[in-house]
């Protein structure tokens, strides 16, 4: 079975840009969630999207925003992007809701200059 | 505030012996651990969970503790090989939540 995908691998914005970062589930895989690693926070939840909702949401601004697909491939969205923005974006994907372990995708890496 | 801590930055053994990585965390909200590892330039990858209902869960080399009272889980890998030599995340959530939080990591380096 194929793993999670990500498409960019790597991507160069400039401030005030945005920019749409896209993930496509583990097949079967029903929830899809959205991580920002930084070397100073660390893995910080963005959202979680389930049957096309989103059901979860981090402590982040509403310029980072989502969305699933019927498939349950996921994209996401950063409006106006600041330099704070930099950092590996990871999207990781599991069979249902509840205590099932996330599968991680080998993110997408955006730097804003 | 950081509700799932991991003190050591890093820490390093030698092949054959055993590591272990602990993990603190402040919130008794938290029913659910996980342990990933994680390699340069790859996502983080699932290695074993334990919900708070046990205090003890294994997978082959892997085995995680959880003591509730304490509000401390620890990773135990035995034994431990070059190829284990990776960051290592601690994980929770609330109520089977897909919003985990984790820890900063540990980078464990196993030397041969």
């Amino acid at each position: 079975k194929a793993g999670v995908t990500q498409t960019p691998r790597y991507l160069i914005k400039t401030r005030g840009q945005q920019v749409t970062l896209s993930c496509s589930p583990i097949s079967g895989h029903r929830s899809v969630s959205w991580y920002q690693q930084t070397p100073g926070q660390g893995l910080q939840f963005l959202f979680e999207y389930f049957s096309e909702t989103q059901r979860n949401k981090g402590n982040f601004p509403g310029r980072f925003s989502g969305r699933q697909f019927s498939n349950s491939r996921s994209e996401m969205n950063v409006s106006t992007l600041e330099l704070g923005d930099s950092a590996l974006y990871l999207c990781a994907s599991s069979p249902d809701r509840g205590n099932y372990e996330q599968y991680f995708g080998p993110g997408t890496r955006l730097t804003v200059t | 505030d950081q509700q799932v801590k991991q003190n050591s930055p890093s820490l390093s053994v030698q092949e054959g012996r055993i590591s272990i990585l602990n993990c603190d965390y402040t919130n008794s909200m938290f029913d659910y651990f996980l342990w990933y590892k994680k390699y340069p330039a790859e996502g983080p990858t699932f290695l074993i969970s334990i919900s708070s209902i046990k205090d003890k869960n294994e997978d082959g080399r892997f085995t995680v503790f959880l003591n509730k009272s304490a509000k401390h889980l620890s990773l135990h890998i035995v034994p431990s090989q070059p190829g284990d030599s990776a960051v290592y995340f601690c994980a929770a959530s609330v109520g089977g939540s897909e919003k985990l939080v984790f820890g900063k990591g540990t980078k464990l380096t196993v030397n041969p």
